[in-house]
């Protein structure tokens, strides 16, 4: 099975930099996903981790450990439209689940002015 | 390129209706996906597709039913609607090879009374 864990809600200021976690057990694994979510939205891509490290790209950088089942998502600069979801997701490893991503329940990161 | 399309956007069903989702891209994707969304449990997955004719169940098939007669439509059906099936429905879809990244259609919000 799949378990996906991060926080629900997070507040931060405009400006600042902020981590969100991510904690998974999966029964294999195949790359971790970061999504973002506006309110009434569909979710777009943001970040793919499936070796150890982190990837940086612009503002945002995420973060895989596999041996720890952890994650982070990190948002430097905060700006007022970073305020959405931002939902963790585990690729499943090979066979008939080939592709299919396991979503975590999202963080709603509010950011103030 | 209009992306990942799905029609309608918004529905209301009386309980025991029947209703057809329909779900287009036009990006020459394989895999394609069903979701639902509730508030608190994240993206979940009803039944997706890694090839024409082919479908599959994900995490929550029950009610529902799905098709692939074209490559490029997926469709997702409700025999006889129930309260419960009331929700946002997300149609994805990602390419073989792709690092895994899913592209979402804007979503159909579905109400069931």
């Amino acid at each position: 099975g799949q378990n996906i864990d991060q926080p629900t809600e997070m507040t931060a200021t405009e400006g600042a930099i902020v981590q969100i976690n991510c904690t998974y057990q999966t029964s294999g694994f195949n790359g971790l996903f970061w999504y973002q979510q506006h309110a009434g939205e569909a979710p777009t891509f943001l970040s793919y981790n499936v070796l150890d490290g982190l990837e940086e790209k612009g503002r945002f950088s995420s973060f895989l450990s596999r041996s720890k089942g952890y994650s982070y998502l990190l948002l430097k600069e905060l700006q007022m439209k970073d305020s959405a979801s931002y939902l963790c997701a585990v690729r499943a490893l090979g066979g008939s689940t080939l592709g299919r991503l396991y979503f975590g329940r999202g963080t709603q990161l509010t950011v103030w002015p | 390129n209009a992306g990942v399309t799905q029609t309608p956007k918004f529905r209301v069903l009386k309980t025991g209706q029947s209703m057809t989702l329909l779900c287009a891209q036009d990006m020459n994707h394989e895999y394609m996906y069903w979701y639902r969304q509730d508030p608190g449990m994240g993206l979940r997955l009803i039944h997706y597709s890694v090839g024409e004719g082919t479908t599959a169940k994900g995490e929550v098939p029950d009610g529902y039913n799905v098709s692939r007669l074209k490559k490029q439509n997926f469709l997702l059906g409700l025999e006889s609607a129930a309260p419960s099936q009331t929700s946002v429905y997300f149609c994805a879809s990602t390419y073989r090879g792709a690092k895994g990244e899913q592209y979402f259609g804007p979503g159909t919000r579905l109400t069931v009374t």
